[in-house]
């Protein structure tokens, strides 16, 4: 099956810093891409649509000017959280769809652990 | 997009069959129903998809009735490595760029 990788796999930074998040697909090209966030014992939040070439569409509640999303090609898009705090902490999942698959899914990353101290 | 209900969490033995339901009262015509497995610290991973009746694959079956208010998975002879949260998902494969709501998900527990 199609792969998406995701680098780091976890970051640790201080309060206040950027910290950006690849996710790249490795065989296939990916017009869309997706991120999520999922806290602790909890279910996996979309945060954003990702389009290559376009802006991004965030979900209500996402604020756009502290999670960047960048979709420079059909392989990679990244996520860059501005500025971040403690609560930014979570694990944070892209999945890419592959136009050519028979069942439309989506191809998930193995996320990015980011803990902001 | 429909709305999904599992159960929140299951348990089992090695060797049993799982059946988790998910009811899906507002699905639209147009909609699939897909299952994700996910491990802890892990992405999800792709199950099985179908429209109606019965699909099976290598690892899972999955049963639709036919008005599809409804579907469930089907585990056959679990081991402990099935241990996972799993997550049905329904709609449309084309609109909303394929976009996905996951529900609360079902945390199977499968113990020896």
């Amino acid at each position: 099956g199609a792969v998406v990788s995701q680098h780091p796999s976890w970051v640790i930074c201080k309060s206040g810093t950027s910290v950006k998040i690849e996710c790249r697909s490795l065989d296939f090209q990916a017009t869309t891409m997706f991120w999520y966030r999922q806290f602790p014992k909890q279910s996996l939040m979309l945060m954003a649509t990702s389009n290559e070439g376009s802006k991004a569409t965030y979900e209500q509640g996402v604020e756009k000017d502290k999670f960047l999303i960048n979709h420079a090609s059909l392989t990679l898009s990244t996520l860059t959280v501005t500025s971040a705090h403690p609560e930014d902490s979570s694990f944070y999942i892209c999945s890419a769809r592959d136009p050519l698959s028979s069942y439309n899914e989506q191809f998930f990353g193995p996320g990015t652990r980011l803990t902001v101290l | 997009l429909a709305k999904t209900t599992q159960p929140i969490s299951m348990d089992s033995y090695e060797g049993q069959e799982v059946n988790i339901t998910c009811s899906h009262n507002n699905i639209a015509t147009n909609d699939y129903i897909t299952w994700y497995q996910q491990f802890p610290s892990q992405g999800p991973r792709f199950i099985i998809q179908g429209y109606k009746t019965k699909v099976t694959n290598e690892v899972a079956s999955l049963f639709i009735p036919a008005d599809r208010k409804s579907s469930t998975l089907s585990l056959p002879r679990v081991s402990l490595s099935d241990t996972a949260v799993y997550y049905c998902l329904v709609g449309d494969r084309g609109n909303q760029g394929g976009k996905l709501i996951f529900g609360q998900g079902t945390e199977l527990s499968v113990k020896p």
